[in-house]
């Protein structure tokens, strides 16, 4: 297993486009975590998923925002109608499932909107 | 006030140094993460912990519940330690908070 992946890790974007990201956590962990970082900065929550449920969705995350997990394997993360201020590091995470236990990171997208 | 606070946001020193980064935090929590973030983006947890200590290699982390404070310590320091270093607390069941991060910068 090689740990958890995103894709892509760049996106350059114009204002105004839809765009979406993927993660594919490890095998087998149940849960499945969507971060955003801004320079600078530590990482703010965005959403938590269960397997296939989105249990928690933060208040960041506005409408033309969406995360699926379809299939309680790999995730997305779309954007609708990009602004200049959605330009941060989405960074995905995954855990086994139960309480208190280690997060494993990817590498993260960086995503620039002109 | 942000809930999860770290000391120092920067911090530099020498190889062989003994390092310690601070982490306080105003909201009941279940559990405490040390995370270490090198330029990339890549983050790599080096500590979950609940309550006392623990201790993997040159680092160790503690934790006082009742404080409501957690350090990271680095012995013997090495410029390969050099990351952000990012403290963050689980609040409810699965809500991450995280703290600004340290920078921490070890010359040889």
């Amino acid at each position: 297993d090689t740990g958890v992946s995103q894709n892509p890790r760049h996106k350059i974007t114009k204002r105004g486009q839809n765009v979406t990201f993927r993660c594919d956590p490890i095998s087998e962990h149940n849960r499945l975590y969507w971060y955003r970082q801004t320079l600078g900065q530590g990482p703010e929550f965005l959403t938590y998923f269960q397997n296939e449920a989105q249990l928690e969705k933060s208040r960041l995350l506005s409408d033309r925002f969406s995360a699926e997990r379809p299939k309680g394997s790999f995730s997305t993360l779309e954007i609708q109608r990009t602004e200049q201020g959605d330009s941060a590091m989405y960074l995905c995470a995954s855990s086994p499932g139960w309480t208190n236990e280690k997060l494993f990171f990817g590498s993260g997208t960086q995503l620039s909107v002109l | 006030k942000n809930e999860v606070e770290q000391s120092p946001q920067n911090l530099t020193a020498q190889e062989g140094e003994f390092i310690t980064i601070n982490c306080s935090y105003s909201v009941g929590i279940s559990a405490l993460h040390w995370l270490q973030q090198h330029p990339g983006g890549g983050i790599v947890s080096l500590f979950m912990l609940s309550s006392g200590k623990k201790k993997h290699g040159r680092l160790i982390a503690t934790i006082n519940i009742q404080e409501k404070h957690s350090s990271l310590h680095i012995t013997a320091s090495h410029p390969r330690d050099s990351a952000v270093y990012i403290c963050a607390v689980l609040k409810g069941a699965q809500k991450l908070v995280f703290g600004q991060g340290t920078r921490l910068t070890i010359n040889p």
